[in-house]
């Protein structure tokens, strides 16, 4: 079974721009989660999303948005990017309900680099 | 508030000793605790799942434990290797799907 893809591996942005991240959940898992990881705040949780609904949401700004597809795949959007939005940007699939709904699985990240 | 804490931040242990990480909560009202481990500049390994129902959770060289009530879990290796040299992460799951992680233990296995 396929893992968690997620692309760009790698993106360098400039200030003011927007970018946007992809990830495919592993298949038959309907839940994606967000996640940023920075040195200095570790991994801070973004949002998730299940059956194309967000279902929860972090204490990002209103900068940071995502949307799911029906074939559970996820984008992540950054608007206006800023320096302190470098980050490794992962994102974790669960089957999302059920037994062992709970259980995550995180995929490789993408790493922005803001100039 | 949930928060999570691991200690130690680092850890540099001789091959072949056995040790032990640490991962406290402060909200016992957890639903499970899943452990990983991320090598440098990767993304996250599951290495085990403990529901709040059970107390541990073995595989391989691995044991993870939970104790609601103290809030806290630990994270046995046995017999480390280099190759375990990694950081690793303990993430408490709690109502509607929310995940709050630690800042992780760093551990470097010399040969």
């Amino acid at each position: 079974k396929a893992g968690v893809t997620q692309t760009p591996r790698y993106l360098i942005k400039t200030r003011g721009q927007q970018v946007t991240l992809s990830c495919s959940p592993i298949s038959g898992h309907r839940s994606v989660s967000w996640y940023q990881q920075t040195p200095g705040q570790g991994l801070q949780f973004l949002f998730e999303y299940f059956s194309e609904t967000q279902r929860n949401k972090g204490n990002f700004p209103g900068r940071f948005s995502g949307r799911q597809f029906s074939n559970s795949r996820s984008e992540m959007n950054v608007s206006t990017l800023e320096l302190g939005d470098s980050a490794l940007y992962l994102c974790a699939s669960s089957p999302g309900q059920g037994q062992g709904y709970n259980e995550q699985f995180f995929g490789p990240g993408t790493r922005l680099t803001v100039l | 508030k949930q928060e999570v804490t691991q200690i130690p931040a680092a850890l540099s242990v001789p091959e072949g000793e056995n040790l032990v990480l640490n991962c406290s909560f402060t909200d016992s009202a957890i639903y499970n605790l899943q452990w990983f481990r991320q090598d440098p500049g990767k993304g996250l390994t599951s290495l085990l799942l403990i529901q709040s129902s059970q107390r541990e959770q073995t595989s391989g060289r691995l044991n993870a434990s939970l104790d609601k009530s103290s809030g806290r879990s630990t994270l046995y290796i046995a017999a480390s290797q280099p190759g375990d040299s990694a950081t690793y992460l303990c993430a408490g799951r709690y109502n509607f799907n929310k995940f709050y992680f630690g800042s992780g233990t760093k551990l470097n296995v010399k040969p």
